[in-house]
């Protein structure tokens, strides 16, 4: 079975930097996805990692460690559109085909 | 690209009744999954229907069953209506061995 947590809630002010941390415990680890939920919205794709490291998008970066069944999903110079729920999620299943994610975090940022 | 997209957006119900909701799946992608998003919770996987044919189901009772048609839409369909059913119900459509997905907007159910 799978396992995610991540914080509830976070609040960071506009023009800094956010670190959103995410752990999962799996029975057989097959990526991670963040995706981004603004309230009342479709979730959308932000990252997957399936490979250890940091990759960067723009102002977002995701890191993967799989030893340590760590992820984080990092957000520089943070804009008050940036104010929404961010889904940390992984593949399960025997086919992959069913996601599970943790129940997210709530950033807001504030001016 | 058309994207996934949902109908109704809300909709309201009375304990008891069924439900059938809608979704059109993204151009190219021939897997559809359903989720349910319970306020301030992360979505919760129902099923996911590949070749029209259900292959893979979450903790989800027979009351919540579905279709997928020749065309990759699907509907999901809620018998016996119960006010803990009130929820985001999300479609995610994909294209099988690509791990990417596509979610739809939704569709908000309240049973009273």
């Amino acid at each position: 079975g799978q396992n995610i947590d991540q914080p509830t809630e976070m609040t960071a002010t506009e023009g800094a930097i956010v670190q959103i941390n995410c752990t999962y415990q799996t029975s057989g680890f097959n990526g991670l996805f963040w995706y981004q939920q603004h309230a009342g919205e479709a979730p959308t794709f932000l990252s997957y990692n399936v490979l250890d490291g940091l990759e960067e998008k723009g102002r977002f970066s995701s890191f993967l460690s799989r030893s340590k069944g760590y992820s984080y999903l990092l957000l520089k110079e943070l804009q008050m559109k940036d104010s929404a729920s961010y889904l940390c999620a992984s593949p399960s299943g025997a086919g992959s085909y069913q996601l599970t994610f943790g129940k997210g975090t709530k950033l807001s940022v504030i001016p | 690209e058309t994207g996934v997209t949902q109908s109704p957006t809300h909709l309201i119900k009375t304990r008891g009744q069924q439900v059938t909701l809608r979704c059109s799946s993204q151009s190219g992608h021939n897997t559809v999954s359903w989720y349910q998003q319970a306020l301030g919770q992360g979505p919760q996987f129902i099923f996911q229907y590949y070749r029209e044919e259900e292959n893979g189901r979450g903790n989800f009772p027979p009351r919540f069953s579905g279709l997928q048609f020749p065309n990759y839409s699907s509907e999901l369909n809620v018998n016996a209506l119960e006010l803990d059913d009130s929820a985001l119900y999300l479609c995610a459509s994909s294209l099988v061995g690509s791990g990417g997905y596509t979610f739809g907007s939704g569709t908000r159910l309240t049973v009273v």
